[in-house]
């Protein structure tokens, strides 16, 4: 059970190039998201995917689009990069499930640090 | 959400238990309290939650005060692994869909 699995690890670009961040889960969670966290900063939500088939745009979308591929897959496309850009990105699947106290919990990726030039 | 309100550093010794405060005197009724920790370059980590009872699991110790307006998170005993930023978060159970990370207590626990 590997959790939540996010590829690259580490990416560099330049301004204008293109690239696709992957998210991965094996925990048959409905919901996804993808966050931006900036140093010494907290972390801001950028898209969500609340169940396959659909997501929505949350605090700063602007520049990134995502692809719910099916349950387990949720990516997020940087189009045309940008030095702002620059950030560690985190996926995270969130767990409803619960017996005497309801969840409602996000598990979170190791991160892709993203630098463009 | 409520707001929360943390101490921002915390130090305590490799062994001893660690009591991380929180208080969130504006929580409702149906808010519930988490916790959230993360370790230098990883990803957050979910730690504990609850609503008004005491909760305990294999990580940790959550303390909620009888009126809901505070609570403690112990880590009976430390280790130098646990140094890390914890975030106490207060949120529904249903609706927002993001977590919203406050500047959290940055632990450091010492050899």
């Amino acid at each position: 059970n590997a959790g939540v699995t996010q590829t690259p690890k580490f990416q560099v670009l330049k301004t204008g190039q293109s690239m696709t961040l992957q998210c991965a889960q094996d925990m048959n969670h409905n919901s996804m998201y993808w966050y931006r966290q900036d140093p010494g900063m907290g972390l801001r939500l950028i898209y969500y995917s609340a169940s396959e088939g659909t997501t929505d745009k949350g605090e700063v979308p602007n520049g990134y689009n995502v692809s719910r591929l099916n349950k387990r897959e949720f990516s997020l496309r940087l189009e045309s990069a940008a030095p702002s850009q620059t950030s560690v990105y985190f996926c995270a699947s969130r767990d409803w499930t619960g017996t005497h106290l309801p969840k409602n919990i996000q598990y979170f990726g190791a991160g892709t640090r993203l630098s463009v030039l | 959400d409520a707001k929360t309100t943390q101490p921002p550093s915390m130090d305590c010794a490799e062994g001893r238990a660690a009591n991380l405060p929180c208080n969130h005197s504006t929580i409702s009724g149906n808010e519930y309290v988490y916790w959230y920790r993360q370790i230098h370059s990883q990803g957050p980590q979910y730690i504990i939650h609850g609503l008004k009872n005491n909760e305990t699991n294999e990580m940790a110790s959550l303390i909620i005060t009888e009126d809901r307006k505070s609570s403690t998170l112990i880590l009976p005993h430390a280790t130098l692994r646990d140094t890390a930023v914890y975030y106490c978060i207060v949120r529904l159970l249903q609706g927002a869909q993001k977590l919203v990370f406050g500047q959290g207590t940055r632990l450091t626990i010492n050899p």
